[in-house]
């Protein structure tokens, strides 16, 4: 059973427009989620994270939106780079008591494509 | 700044034969993890430590795979005796506490 899920495999976006990448979770008890980027034969990099005390979070050209009634949370890249081509990962925790780590649930990703 | 490392990059190995996976957390982070990537079953949770202590091996598949972490800096993910449907890439991440995930570059693991 699937706890996070990205339903869209593939995104084609054009150069200087928005990309939307959509996400949803199952779990009630995730209050953590992130979103991590992942070119080729590389590791996931960190992009951006909400609490679920939050309903946005600003970090330059990208925002994380989250809507916990709907169990849904969204990244908009504004505007969209050919750099930002890469597979995007959703990721949800719990915060453990104590503010201890907590392993990762992940999506299986969407990959970005920004066209020229 | 040094990202955490992990070694090997790649292994090639015979079923049946040992495999030891390597990994280097940032300095100063307290919570260690490894996934691993599969095309059928994307990235998943292995087992993680917090202090250098196991919290949850649930992930771990069978009794095949362990790990330890014998100290901060360095912790060991083994398959013992390995499998063709280990091959996978596995990552080891670390943080400090509740905070995100740094991710080393992955060891690609084909087991023949």
């Amino acid at each position: 059973d699937q706890q996070v899920k990205q339903n869209s495999p593939s995104l084609s976006v054009q150069e200087g427009r928005i990309s939307i990448l959509n996400c949803d979770y199952t779990n009630s008890m995730f209050d953590y989620f992130l979103w991590y980027k992942k070119y080729p034969a590389e590791g996931p990099t960190f992009l951006i994270s909400i609490s679920s005390i939050k309903d946005k979070n600003e970090d330059g050209r990208f925002t994380v939106f989250l809507n916990k009634s709907a169990k849904h949370l969204s990244l908009h890249i504004v505007p969209s780079q050919p750099g930002d081509s890469a597979v995007y990962f959703c990721a949800a925790s719990v915060v453990a008591s104590g503010g201890g780590a907590d392993g990762l649930t992940f999506g299986k990703g969407t990959h970005l494509i920004i066209q020229p | 700044d040094a990202g955490v490392i992990q070694s090997p990059r790649h292994e090639v190995t015979e079923m049946g034969q040992e495999v030891t996976l390597r990994c280097k957390p940032i300095s100063g982070h307290n919570s260690l993890f490894w996934y691993r990537q599969t095309m059928m079953r994307g990235l998943e949770l292995l087992i993680y430590f917090n202090n250098n202590v196991p919290i949850d091996d649930s992930g771990m598949p069978e009794d095949r795979f362990s790990a330890k972490m014998p100290n901060a800096s360095f912790s060991t993910l083994k398959i013992q005796p390995s499998e063709p449907r280990d091959s996978a890439v596995y990552f080891c991440a670390s943080s400090w506490g509740s905070s995100e995930q740094y991710f080393g570059p992955g060891t690609r693991l084909t087991v023949t």
